[in-house]
C-alpha cells in the first residue's frame, strides 16, 4: 500500500530564506507526483506536476524534483515571502489506478516578515 | 468556465441527520473525485467518476456514504445517519481527461460538523 510522508510537519523561517520541503513515498512505481498549496479554510491550489519520466519542474520561485528510485521529491522555494505561508501537500498517483491521489500529511510553512 | 465550486461551504448537522453535499466541476471535465480531509491531515480519496460512471468507490468509509453524478456533470455526496467521526472537510476535484495523472483542480470544500 502506497504511503506518503512529508517532513517536517511545520516550518518557520524568516523572509528571504531559501527552503526545502520533503516528500517521500513507499512504492516507487508511481505514475506522477503533484505539489499543492492549501491556505487556511481554502481548497487546494496546484503548484507543480512532475510526470514520472521527468526529474524536475520549475515555476517562478518554485522548483520540484522527483527521484523515483529513492522514493523522494523535494519542493524548493527560493527567496521566501510572507505570502508563501500556507500548508504544502504532495500527492502521488499509483500506476494503473483510476487517478486517485494519495496525499501526505502536509508541511505547514510560516514565513515571518 | 470558473473553477470547481461546492455548496454549502459549511454544514452543521445533528448526529443521525442525513446531509447532501454538492460539487460543480469545471465545465467539460470528464473526471470527478471526492476526498475527505480530517483536521491536520492530508485529503483521503473517497470516490471517482468518469462522466456518469462511478469507477472507483473504494475509499467510501461505510455504506452510509453514497455519491452520484447522474448526468456526468454535477455530483452529490450524500451521508446518511451522520456520526461525529464524519466531521471533516469534503473536497471535490475535477480533471479534464479520464484516468490517471491529469492535473486535478480542487474546489474550496464543504466543512461538515456533526454535533
Amino acid at each position: 500500500k502506497q504511503e506518503v510522508t512529508q517532513i517536517p510537519a511545520a516550518l518557520s523561517v524568516p523572509e528571504g530564506e531559501n527552503l526545502v520541503l520533503n516528500c517521500s513515498f513507499t512504492d516507487s512505481a508511481i505514475y506522477n507526483l503533484q505539489w499543492f498549496r492549501q491556505d487556511p479554510g481554502k481548497g487546494l491550489t496546484s503548484l507543480l506536476l512532475i510526470q514520472s519520466s521527468q526529474r524536475e519542474q520549475t515555476s517562478g520561485r518554485l522548483n520540484a524534483s522527483l527521484d523515483k528510485s529513492s522514493g523522494r521529491s523535494t519542493l524548493y522555494i527560493a527567496a521566501s515571502q510572507p505570502g508563501d505561508s500556507a500548508t504544502y501537500l504532495c500527492a502521488v498517483w499509483g500506476s494503473g489506478n483510476t487517478g486517485k491521489l494519495i496525499f501526505g500529511q502536509g508541511t505547514t510553512l510560516q514565513v515571518k516578515p | 468556465g470558473a473553477g470547481v465550486s461546492q455548496s454549502p461551504r459549511y454544514k452543521v448537522a445533528k448526529r443521525g441527520q442525513d446531509v447532501a453535499l454538492r460539487c460543480d466541476p469545471i465545465s467539460g471535465h470528464v473526471s470527478l473525485f471526492w476526498y475527505q480531509q480530517a483536521l491536520g491531515q492530508g485529503p483521503e480519496f473517497l470516490t471517482y467518476f468518469q462522466n456518469e460512471a462511478q469507477l472507483d468507490k473504494s475509499g467510501l468509509p461505510s455504506d452510509r456514504f453514497f455519491a452520484e453524478r447522474p448526468e456526468g456533470s454535477v455530483s452529490t455526496l450524500k451521508i446518511q445517519r451522520t456520526q461525529q467521526e464524519d466531521s471533516a472537510v469534503y473536497l471535490c476535484a475535477s480533471s479534464k481527461r479520464e484516468g490517471t495523472a491529469d492535473t486535478q483542480y480542487f474546489g474550496p470544500g464543504t466543512r461538515l460538523t456533526v454535533l
